[in-house]
């Protein structure tokens, strides 16, 4: 069964300094794999996805994800953190397997960002 | 504009009154979800839907009904809330084979007292 670990359920970093959020995941098989924000009181936004193409991915917010099937990761940085980054952040993964597991998307436990003055 | 329209946005309700989240989508998908969202859990998936009249089980479908009687159109059931299904809940769908775009409704607050 596939499964995604984020590590840290809480991060805090100060504006300017370096966002690093982890997350691990298990697979047998190539996954596909989807970064999701979710600002207080609204629903989810895709900030970026893993689809088997570049293994460095970019997404919307200057965020950005290596891939790194070695080490079953796909951490979410940025370089620079700003207070508008303050949100829970949902590690995702998908296999195209067939059958029931087609278009499942399981998630991680979530990460939430504290952005300090 | 694409989108997955929820309804409502938040809802109380009382143990045991059966109640119905609507979930509509206008972009001829044929793959649709229901997931729940819990602080500490993420989102987990309780049903979901490959195409009309096809429907299974997700993670935790117990407690939970859902129909799709047309493409468009994916309701969750609660036939008799209990406080444990007090959650968040969102509705999602996804294009073809190969198209890797989800697309989330805003999400439904239910409370049960």
């Amino acid at each position: 069964a596939q499964s995604v670990t984020q590590l840290g359920s809480h991060v805090s970093v100060s504006e300017g300094a370096l966002v690093l959020l982890r997350c691990n995941y298990s697979s047998s098989v190539p996954p596909y794999l989807f970064w999701y924000v979710q600002y207080p009181n609204q629903g989810l936004q895709l900030l970026l996805k893993y689809t088997s193409a570049a293994t460095l991915v970019k997404g919307i917010n200057g965020f950005e994800a290596e891939f790194k099937k070695s080490e079953t990761s796909f951490h979410l940085t940025k370089p620079s953190a700003h207070m508008s980054d303050a949100a829970e952040y949902f590690c995702a993964v998908r296999y195209d397997a067939g059958g029931t597991s087609y278009g499942k998307l399981t998630f991680g436990q979530g990460t939430i960002l504290t952005v300090h003055p | 504009e694409a989108q997955v329209t929820q309804n409502p946005r938040y809802l109380i309700t009382v143990t045991g009154k059966k109640l119905t989240v609507t979930c509509s989508q206008n972009m001829n998908h044929e793959y649709m979800s229901w997931y729940r969202q819990d602080p500490g859990l993420g989102l987990r998936q309780i049903y979901y839907s490959m195409n009309v009249e096809v429907t299974d089980k997700g993670d935790v479908p117990e407690g939970y009904k859902v129909s799709r009687k047309e493409k468009r159109n994916f309701p969750l059931i609660l036939e008799s809330p209990s406080p444990n299904q007090t959650s968040l809940y969102f509705c999602a769908s996804k294009g073809p084979l190969g198209n890797y775009g989800y697309t989330f409704g805003s999400g439904t607050r239910l409370t049960v007292v």
